[in-house]
């Protein structure tokens, strides 16, 4: 079965870095555009970031532009979010989510990893 | 501000139908298909409808989803219990190149 598992998270102070990983299995991860969305305390979702199946193409909220980075290695599985550049307000439970062919179409999403930025 | 418009709550009493509708422009809505997901607290959201209208298998066809020019709605009949969630609108949006989420709509079975 499709599993999705996010970790990674953590404390980190404003201005500092973090990288996110999401290991994937039960379904052939290089044939599927992958996502990061993310959910503030109490808050709704946000779309964060999209990267194309084989690393092409990348888009990205003005939000965290410059200063999120995605990124996939095929061969393991793996989808990754570099953030930097912390601020309070990126706070969040950071969920990937698999694209089922069509952007924001998101069949599985794995169980979320928290980012608290806060000094 | 969400780029999609939706009500913050809803309510209903059981076996009532509920609307949810989620608003947006020619940029988003009104070129792309719309999705909505259903997240129960304190669990990640599921996918509800897709492509405006279909549901995923498994997905109780008490749920379904229209749109229609730069808006789109989603309906539960025969409203449960187990139907108490946080229900959000999505879709691309081909101005911004982001995708976009509506704020989110807490549907309350009273």
């Amino acid at each position: 079965q499709v599993q999705l598992v996010e970790s990674g998270g953590g404390v980190v102070q404003p201005g500092g870095s973090l990288r996110l990983s999401c290991a994937a299995s039960g379904f052939t991860f290089s044939s599927y555009g992958m996502h990061w969305v993310r959910q503030a305390p109490g808050k709704g979702l946000e779309w964060v970031a999209f990267i194309r199946y084989d690393g092409s193409n990348k888009y990205y909220a003005d939000s965290v532009k410059g200063r999120f980075t995605v990124s996939r290695d095929n061969s393991k599985n793996t989808l990754y979010l570099q953030v930097n550049t912390l601020r309070p307000e990126d706070t969040a439970v950071y969920y990937c989510a698999k694209d089922r062919g069509q952007l924001m179409n998101f069949d599985y999403w794995g169980q979320g990893t928290l980012v608290t930025v806060s000094s | 501000q969400s780029v999609l418009t939706q009500p913050p709550s809803a309510s209903g009493t059981p076996g009532q139908r509920v609307t949810i509708s989620c608003s947006g422009s020619s940029s988003n809505i009104g070129s792309n298909y719309v999705y909505w997901y259903q997240q129960l607290p304190g669990t990640a959201p599921k996918l509800l409808i897709y492509k405006n209208n279909q549901r995923p298998s498994g997905v109780p066809d008490r749920f379904s989803g229209s749109k229609s020019g730069t808006s789109a709605s989603l309906a539960i009949s025969g409203l449960q219990s187990e139907d108490e969630a946080d229900y959000y609108c999505a879709a691309w949006d081909d101005s911004l190149t982001e995708g976009v989420f509506g704020g989110g709509t807490q549907l309350t079975v009273l």
